[in-house]
């Protein structure tokens, strides 16, 4: 069974389109993020939730809006589409803030 | 600030070899937990090993072995006898002063690690 679900894999877009990433654990844990992997493979952390809840908004723009349905669910919408987002998107969970991350496959966004 | 520096961008072997992956961090916290993760071709990232700053002491996992020392600030990984497989991105990484339990980390930028048949 897969610890950290995302889908797509891959995903192509043009400019100014809106997309969304899909990310499901089933590790039971309470937290949960999204990761960017840049062209370079310098990872940054955009977003943790807590049972739902937003815990790190790390200074994102606005058109990137996570939503956790549930503790199990964290999901990732970006609107208006630019060539600089993009990059791999990880999501990750992890039982506690101090405990290891478990990180999804990536989606390889490409923005043309 | 928090930082994280893993100096070798790129380190190519030859199976069989020993390689040494720095990592150097700096930070404030007198309490801290430092990770390295592993990312090979395929892309996903593993988790590797996770070390309180209290416990000093040297770990061993099969061919993998980390030297943590507190007063250099410096958490090294040892692959002894490489092989074609340990070919990856590994990671160094510590969260940043004050995150609590956020579980936000600060990455190093990556050494790639290229080993020969």
């Amino acid at each position: 069974d897969t610890a950290v679900s995302q889908t797509p894999k891959y995903l192509v877009t043009q400019m100014g389109n809106d997309k969304s990433i899909k990310c499901e654990q089933n590790l039971g844990h309470d937290t949960m993020y999204w990761y960017k992997q840049d062209s370079k493979k310098f990872l940054k952390i955009m977003f943790s939730y807590n049972n739902k809840e937003l815990i790190i908004n790390e200074t994102v723009p606005n058109r990137f809006s996570p939503k956790s349905p549930d503790k199990a669910h964290l999901n990732l919408h970006i609107n208006s589409l630019e060539l600089g987002d993009s990059a791999v998107y990880f999501c990750a969970s992890s039982q506690d803030g101090n405990s290891p991350l478990h990180f999804g496959n990536g989606t390889r966004l490409t923005v043309t | 600030a928090q930082k994280v520096t893993q100096a070798q961008t790129e380190i190519s072997v030859v199976e069989k070899e020993d390689v040494t992956l720095d990592c150097v961090y700096e930070t404030r916290d007198t309490t801290y937990y430092l990770f390295w993760y592993k990312q090979p071709p395929s892309g996903e990232l593993v988790f590797l090993i996770r070390r309180n700053s209290f416990d000093e002491q040297n770990e061993i996992s099969g061919r993998y072995s980390w030297n943590f020392q507190k007063s250099t600030s410096s958490f090294n990984f040892t692959i002894t006898a490489s092989q074609v497989v340990d070919s990856a991105v590994y990671f160094c990484a510590l969260p940043p002063p004050g995150s609590g339990n956020t579980g936000k980390l600060i990455f190093g930028q990556g050494t790639t690690l290229q080993v020969k048949p």
